[in-house]
Parts: structure tokens; sequence; C-alpha cells
């Protein structure tokens, strides 16, 4: 069936390091892919999105790009910051549904100073 | 921010007792979602809606209940609560883009 696999984590990074989680998808169609975010205490929030091969999604510094021959969607940023660190969420939608989401386990970033 | 509000945030129950979460949104969308989040899980939908009275099963429905009387409300239900369902539960709303509520956090005892 469709799922969503994504780095182990924690990642624990030094402030101003480049950040890359990786996320691979399984799809019987063409899904749309997302990446959330979720701060301490908080529910999630959408950080970025792509509906579409080649599409490259972005907010905030960060980028990920639809890769349908790789099925990949890899979070980046060239420069983390201490605010960034939160646990990070791949997921696409599935059963030609726009709204039910399959998510990945989730991968936890700690940024030091 | 999405207006969506869920209500208890925090409760502590004991084994067979029945829980009732809300979620009470004022977008006025068709899209309500209830997800539970676990560790090693992410999260797992459980039940969703399209509309009024319209709902359907998730990945991990069973000993869960949902109603939607109303646009703005979606109620999950617990009947008879199990350890096992103690979680993070988080209502959303939306179709392509979901909007999530800050969290319902149950502790069955």
């Amino acid at each position: 069936g469709d799922s969503v696999t994504q780095m182990e984590g924690p990642v624990t990074l030094s402030e101003e390091a480049f950040l890359t989680i990786n996320c691979t998808y399984t799809a019987t169609g063409y899904p749309s892919l997302f990446w959330y975010v979720q701060y301490p205490g908080e529910g999630l929030q959408l950080l970025l999105k792509a509906t579409k091969a080649d599409d490259k999604g972005s907010n905030k510094g960060f980028e990920a790009t639809y890769r349908k021959e790789t099925t990949s969607f890899h979070l980046e940023k060239g420069s983390v910051q201490v605010s960034d660190s939160a646990v990070y969420f791949c997921a696409q939608n599935y059963g030609g549904s726009q709204g039910n989401l399959i998510f990945g386990k989730g991968t936890k970033l700690s940024v030091k100073p | 921010d999405a207006g969506i509000t869920q209500s208890p945030r925090h409760k502590v129950t004991e084994t067979g007792t029945p829980v009732t979460l809300r979620c009470h949104q004022t977008e006025n969308h068709r899209y309500m979602y209830w997800y539970r989040q676990d560790p090693g899980h992410g999260l797992r939908l459980i039940h969703y809606s399209y509309g009024v009275k319209d709902t359907d099963k998730g990945e991990v429905s069973d000993g869960y209940s949902v109603s939607r009387s109303k646009t703005e409300d979606f109620l999950l239900t617990l009947e008879s609560a199990t350890s096992s369902q103690t979680s993070v539960y988080f209502c959303a709303i939306g179709a392509g883009e979901l909007f999530f509520g800050e969290g319902s956090r149950l502790t069955v005892l």
C-alpha cells in the first residue's frame, strides 16, 4: 500500500549547519507531497508542499523537490537556526482524496547554538 | 491561524470509561479529521468526515466512533477507553492542505 518513509532521528546539528531530512514514498498514483513541522507542545503546521513531479516547495529557507524518478521529497535548509528545532513530518495524500494524508514517523531536529 | 479548538486539552481517565473529545472549527470547512500521534508511529488517521453526518473510517478506527451533526463540530468518542488509547489526539480540517488543532492529550489508567 501507499506509505511514507523518512529518516530516523533524532538529528542534532550546530547552528548554521546544512540540513537534509530524507523522505521517500510509495504510491499507486501521483500524490501531492508535504512537509509539516511540529514545535514543542503544538499541533502540526504545513511547512511546504509540492503537487506534481519536479515541483519545488519552499518556505522559511526550507526547500524540497518532488522527484518522481526516485520517489523522494527530501527536505533541505542551507543554514539552520536554534528556532528550527522541532519534529518534521513528511506526508502524502492517498486514495485519490485531497485530504487523507499518510505521514512518516517524524524526525526530531535539535539545533545547538 | 485556522480557527480550530479542541477540548479538553488534557484528560486522565480510567479503563472502561467513555470519553468524548470535541473539535470545533470556525472555518466552515467541509472536511474534518481525527488523528492520533504516538511515538514511533507518527500520525495515524482514525476517522474523517466529508460533510454533516458523512463520516468514514481511517487506518486505526477500531474502538473509536465519531459524529458530525453540525459543520463546525466533529466529536470523537471512545466508548470504553483502554490503555492502548493513551495518546495525543489531533483534529484537522482542510483538503490538500490540512490545518491542525493544538491536540488533546488523553491518558487512560
